[in-house]
């Protein structure tokens, strides 16, 4: 079975300030990690994904296959950041079930 | 293009009815997959469509039941609704890419409140 860990609900990081928001996933094989964000009062949408290892606004996400982790980084914080984020889990292809975590609420101080 | 689009956007229901919640996928996509997200919880699967069948289920009753129709828009029904089952239901379009793991686009949900 899979699952996704987000261990912080809430983050509070202040303006400029390096942002990292930790996700861990147990699966037996090699999935597919993906963050999800949630602005204020808009719908769920795709940050990045770590196959595409692109920099998305910023931030940007590595698998880590020993650690089994794909923690979210931004070195300098910006208040248009805050939000909601999610980590999901894609296991391979043919199995497509998204196992998301319980997502980490990030809030930019100014 | 609106995106994925659900409908309606609340509903109040009481134990024990039944539900139908509806779902336009973006456009060029054949696939649809829906979640449900309890208060404080992330989006947990329940089934995704594909071809109008469904085409793998999550751990949820067979109170939960679908149906993607030829224009590949879909709906969720809920039977026996429970006070448990008030949560935001996600819908969540995507298009098959050649072997890979297509982008899950999710709509804004549908609030449902069992009383």
């Amino acid at each position: 079975a899979q699952r996704v860990t987000q261990p912080e609900k809430l983050l509070s990081v202040f303006k400029g300030a390096p942002v990292e928001l930790k996700c861990n996933y147990s699966y037996s094989g090699s999935p597919e990690l993906f963050w999800y964000v949630q602005y204020s009062r808009q719908r769920l949408q795709l940050l990045l994904r770590h196959i595409s290892r692109e920099s998305i606004k910023g931030f940007t996400a590595d698998l880590n296959k020993g650690e089994t982790s794909f923690h979210l980084k931004k070195p300098f914080a910006q208040e248009e950041d805050s939000a909601m984020y999610y980590c999901a889990l894609h296991p391979n292809f043919g199995n497509e079930k998204l196992t998301f975590g319980t997502g980490t609420r990030l809030t930019i101080i100014p | 293009d609106a995106g994925v689009t659900q409908s309606p956007t609340h509903l109040i229901k009481t134990r024990g009815q039944q539900v139908t919640l509806r779902c336009s996928p973006k456009s060029g996509h054949d696939t649809v997959s829906w979640y449900q997200q309890a208060l404080g919880q992330g989006p947990q699967f329940i089934f995704q469509y594909y071809e109008e069948e469904e085409r793998q289920r999550g751990n949820f009753p067979d109170r939960f039941s679908g149906h993607q129709f030829p224009n590949y828009s879909s709906e969720l029904n809920v039977n026996a609704l429970l006070l448990g089952d008030s949560a935001l239901y996600l819908c969540a379009s995507s298009g098959r890419t050649s072997g890979a793991t297509d982008t899950q686009y999710f709509g804004p949900g549908t609030r449902l409140t069992v009383l």
